[in-house]
């Protein structure tokens, strides 16, 4: 069965340091799929990213940086110069599957982000 | 374009009444999920379809819980009678299968309170 392990429950930032979170992931599968959503305080889920099991290079948009590294299981997610808007749950997802299929989504547990000034 | 559809954003009732809450997906989508999140048990997968035909129920809780797809463009979870323990907040969210772009795009929610 998969998993999906967000360790970190809470992190407390000041404003402009830079904050990780990170995802840890169980699978069987060969092909899959990791995502990050972030759900703001207002409560919708937005998505940030989606990454494949066969693609290891890491992302950068913006602030935003993804670290995939498939030795340790882990899809890493970095915030630079944090701001007070970046203030939400950010949670990691997997789901297996080929491509031009839809598979569930497994969600974890979340990881809250409050970036004070 | 729009995105996904949720209606109502908050619904108050109680016990022991019938809920619906619908949903519209984006257009051209062919895949719907209905997710329902909970402090206690987070997000969860409760049913999904494709094409309209559901695909897996196994994680609709009891049979209290109904969902339909009628057309591609509407979808409902019905909850009779509604209990206290079902108060949460409900996702609906749509994919489109072909090529890479499965990716699962949420709406607002609706959070619901069983009173």
């Amino acid at each position: 069965a998969q998993k999906v392990t967000q360790a970190q429950t809470e992190i407390s930032v000041v404003e402009k340091e830079d904050v990780t979170l990170d995802c840890v992931y169980e699978t069987r599968d060969t092909t899959y799929y990791l995502f990050w959503y972030k759900q703001p305080p207002s409560g919708e889920l937005v998505f940030l990213i989606r990454r494949n099991s066969f693609d290891e290079q890491n992302e950068i948009s913006g602030r935003y940086s993804w670290n995939f590294q498939k030795s340790t299981s882990s899809f890493n997610f970095t915030i630079t110069a944090s701001q007070v808007v970046d203030s939400a749950v950010y949670f990691c997802a997997l789901s297996e599957g080929d491509t031009g299929t839809a598979s569930k989504l497994t969600f974890g547990t979340g990881t809250r982000l409050q970036v004070t000034l | 374009d729009a995105g996904v559809i949720q209606s109502p954003r908050h619904e108050v009732t109680e016990m022991g009444q019938e809920v619906t809450l619908r949903c519209k997906p984006i257009s051209g989508h062919d895949y719907l999920f209905w997710y329902r999140q909970t402090m206690m048990r987070g997000l969860e997968l409760l049913i999904y379809f494709n094409n309209n035909v559901p695909i897996d129920d196994s994680g609709m809780p009891e049979d209290r819980f109904s969902a339909k797809m009628p057309n591609a463009s509407f979808s409902t979870l019905k909850i009779q009678p509604s209990e206290p323990r079902d108060s949460a907040v409900y996702f609906c969210a749509s994919s489109f299968s072909v090529g890479v772009t499965d990716t699962q795009y949420f709406g607002p929610g609706t959070r619901l309170t069983v009173l």
